[in-house]
């Protein structure tokens, strides 16, 4: 157990629907991060944010659009994917952007989601 | 720019015995490293981080790492496997450039199979 948690765990969906993956971290931590892990690929830094501020979006399309709505939250909603984007949602929360303190990154179990 | 190469997509040796994944960064700051293990269906453990103290670095499950900064290495040991190793590696480097955005590097992931 890391301190991050994730909802739901799995999750199907059409390619029509709406849903929202959620994250929650108890560890006082002020920043968090959506990775993406898809099969033979390295992971895929989505978004970063750090006290409750979007600090980077790697290019991500805009059927992904996150949310920060307090430090210990992060949800990341999904509109009209594609089969493609079927893969491993990770969380993460670290104390600081790792960038200016050494900390490292805690992550949730994730989300398997996969767009029929 | 910083990246992570790990050597080895896929390592197999017998319980009982040494475990060497090996990876090499490449960074033009002095670098942050970590390794990460991925469990089935799990998410991501860290296993030790390297934050320029000392280059042997000591982590959970009897796993350590070296960093060796003329190889730009920091390949991860073990003297003795365990059933309970097998899973997926991630040789990770802190990107620390001047945006700051605390983005962590992952390498392709290694994954150590371990026979009885």
């Amino acid at each position: 157990e890391t301190g991050v948690t994730q909802t739901p765990r799995h999750l199907v969906m059409g390619m029509t629907n709406k849903k929202s993956l959620k994250c929650e971290q108890h560890l006082g931590h002020n920043a968090m991060y959506w990775y993406k892990q898809s099969a033979k690929k390295p992971l895929e830094l989505m978004f970063v944010y750090s006290l409750e501020e979007r600090v980077e979006n790697n290019s991500v399309p805009s059927r992904f659009s996150p949310e920060c709505p307090n430090s210990s939250h992060l949800f990341l909603h999904l509109h009209t994917l594609q089969p493609e984007d079927s893969a491993l949602y990770l969380c993460a929360s670290s104390q600081d952007l790792g960038g200016r303190v050494n900390t490292e990154a805690f992550f949730g179990q994730g989300t398997r989601l996969t767009v029929v | 720019a910083q990246s992570v190469t790990q050597l080895d997509s896929h390592v197999s040796v017998s319980e009982g015995t040494p475990v060497l994944l090996r990876c090499n960064y490449s960074s033009s700051y002095s670098p942050s490293l970590f390794w990460y293990v991925q469990h089935p269906n799990k998410g991501l453990q860290l296993l030790l981080k390297y934050t320029s103290a000392a280059t042997l670095v000591k982590g959970i499950n009897g796993f350590e790492a070296e960093f060796k900064k003329s190889e730009t290495s920091f390949h991860l040991t073990k003297p003795s496997a365990h059933m309970s190793d097998a899973a997926e590696y991630f040789c990770v480097v802190s990107d620390i450039s001047s945006s700051n955005t605390g983005k962590l590097i992952f390498g392709q992931g290694t994954t150590l199979q371990v026979k009885p």
